[in-house]
C-alpha cells in the first residue's frame, strides 16, 4: 500500500520557472523524504524533513511540512532541463524505519 | 567510492522460471533493502537484510526470497515467475548507525521482463 500521494501526477514547465509538487499522507510520520528518479533508474535522495520541522532548504530545493494537514511540498526554483525526472515523496512512520513511497510526480522542464 | 551496484541491468524470463538478482552495497553500508517498482508506480518495499538475516518484510509472497552474504552483498530470488513480476527491482543500502534517519542509497536497478 502507498502512504503518500503526490500531486500533480505530471507537470510541464519552461526552464527558469519554479516547480511545486505536493505530497499528502494518511498517518502520523517520523520523517518525510523526497527522492528524484531519472528515466526509470535508481532513486536519488534529495532531502529529509523530520516531523518537528516545518521547512528545509537545499540549494534550489525547498521543502515544507504541515503535519496538521498531513502534507508536504517540494519547490524547485529556477528549474533547468536537467531537473526533468520523476519525484517521489516517502514517509517513515512508527518503528519500521522503512520509507513508504507515493506514485510520484513526473516533471518535464522544457529548454 | 563505488555506490550501490546491481546486476544484471536487464533480464528477460518466461513464466514459471526462477530469477536471481544481485546487489553490492555502498562501501561502509551493512544494511540492504529491496524494492519492486512497477511501471508508473512508486517503489514497493520487499524486504531488508542486516547481519545476514531478513529483518523486515513487506507484503510480498514467499516466492520472493533473499540472502545476504558476509561481505554485505545481497541476492533477491523470485520463484515461479508471473507476468505481474515484470518490474524494475531496486536495491538500496544504508549504514545501520543511521537506521532511524534512514537515508538510503539506491542502485540503478534491474529491469525484469517476464514473458
Amino acid at each position: 500500500s502507498q502512504q503518500g500521494e503526490e500531486d500533480p501526477q505530471a507537470l510541464s514547465i519552461q526552464e527558469g520557472e519554479n516547480a511545486t509538487m505536493n505530497c499528502s499522507y494518511k498517518t502520523s510520520i517520523n520523517n518525510l523524504q523526497w527522492y528524484r528518479q531519472n528515466s526509470g533508474r535508481g532513486l536519488v535522495h534529495l532531502i529529509l524533513i523530520r516531523s518537528n520541522e516545518r521547512e528545509k532548504h537545499s540549494g534550489r530545493l525547498r521543502v515544507t511540512l504541515d503535519t496538521s494537514k498531513k502534507s508536504s511540498s517540494l519547490l524547485i526554483t529556477a528549474s533547468r532541463a536537467a531537473d526533468t525526472a520523476s519525484y517521489f515523496c516517502a514517509t517513515v512512520s512508527g518503528g519500521s524505519y522503512i520509507p513508504t513511497f507515493g506514485r510520484g510526480t513526473s516533471l518535464i522542464v522544457h529548454p | 567510492d563505488a555506490g550501490v551496484t546491481q546486476s544484471p541491468t536487464h533480464l528477460i524470463k518466461t513464466r514459471g522460471q526462477q530469477v536471481t538478482l544481485r546487489c553490492s552495497p555502498k562501501s561502509g553500508h551493512d544494511t540492504v533493502s529491496w524494492y519492486q517498482q512497477a511501471l508508473g508506480q512508486g517503489p514497493q518495499f520487499i524486504f531488508q537484510y542486516y547481519e545476514e538475516e531478513e529483518r523486515q518484510r513487506g507484503n510480498f509472497p514467499d516466492r520472493f526470497s533473499g540472502h545476504q552474504f558476509p561481505n554485505y552483498s545481497s541476492e533477491l530470488n523470485v520463484n515461479a515467475l508471473l507476468l505481474g513480476d515484470s518490474a524494475l527491482y531496486l536495491c538500496a543500502s544504508s549504514p545501520t548507525r543511521f537506521r532511524s534517519y534512514n537515508e538510503q542509497f539506491f542502485g540503478p536497478g534491474t529491469r525484469l521482463t517476464v514473458l
